[in-house]
């Protein structure tokens, strides 16, 4: 199993420009989510999904898209790139009983001039 | 929002010596968890935490769940140079979000 992989490993963008994140897991996980992480503050929770065609708000939802058209992949959209969406992204799985103990992919990092 | 003070945010210590780290919260959590993250790769569980009281071990790791479900801690014991890296503490209330901790960046003198 690969786990969750996450590409691109690093992105630079320009304000305005759009992007999407993409990652995918092959353990058959119900539960996805996406986490932003700044120095200093931890992770904060952007989306989730509970399951393909489910997904919700987490803590810092403004300025990002997410959908699930299946239980692999769960993409994260940026529509129009600022400088403070710059961060590391780190998507994460996990068995949706569980989903507590989640597995993190190796992230994402977005620079946003 | 649920908030967690994760403390301290950073500890240099020698190699050998334990560590002890904690997070609090103003909120009860259901469940804590404790992550370590190193440089350029996404935080991985070391210890899950499902029951106040819970005190439960992963090698030189210990972790116990507060009984007032406000706070957790974490102890590594005679620690080593691979022990580096960022931990963090995460907790699980109501709904299905975690709340993580600001992290405590622990580096080891050998």
């Amino acid at each position: 199993n690969a786990g969750v992989t996450q590409t691109p490993k690093f992105q630079v963008l320009k304000t305005g420009q759009s992007m999407t994140l993409q990652c995918a897991q092959d353990m058959n996980h119900e539960y996805m989510s996406w986490y932003r992480q700044d120095p200093g503050m931890g992770l904060r929770l952007i989306h989730y999904s509970v399951g393909a065609g489910i997904t919700d708000q987490g803590e810092v939802p403004n300025g990002y898209n997410v959908s699930r058209s299946t239980t692999e992949d769960f993409p994260l959209r940026l529509l129009s790139a600022a400088p403070s969406q710059t961060s590391v992204y780190f998507c994460a799985s996990a068995i949706g009983a569980i989903y507590n103990e989640q597995f993190f992919g190796p992230g994402t990092r977005l620079t946003v001039l | 929002g649920q908030q967690l003070n994760q403390s301290p945010q950073s500890m240099f210590i020698q190699e050998g010596e334990d560590v002890s780290m904690n997070c609090t919260s103003s909120s009860i959590f259901n469940t804590w968890l404790w992550y370590k993250q190193e440089p350029g790769e996404g935080p991985v569980l070391l210890i899950a935490l499902y029951k106040a009281g819970e005190l439960t071990s992963n090698g030189r790791l210990t972790a116990q769940f507060g009984i007032t479900r406000k706070d957790s801690f974490l102890n590594i014991s005679a620690s080593i140079p691979s022990d580096v890296g960022i931990y963090f503490c995460a907790g699980h209330g109501a709904g299905n979000m975690l709340t993580f901790g600001g992290g405590t960046r622990l580096m080891v003198k050998p």
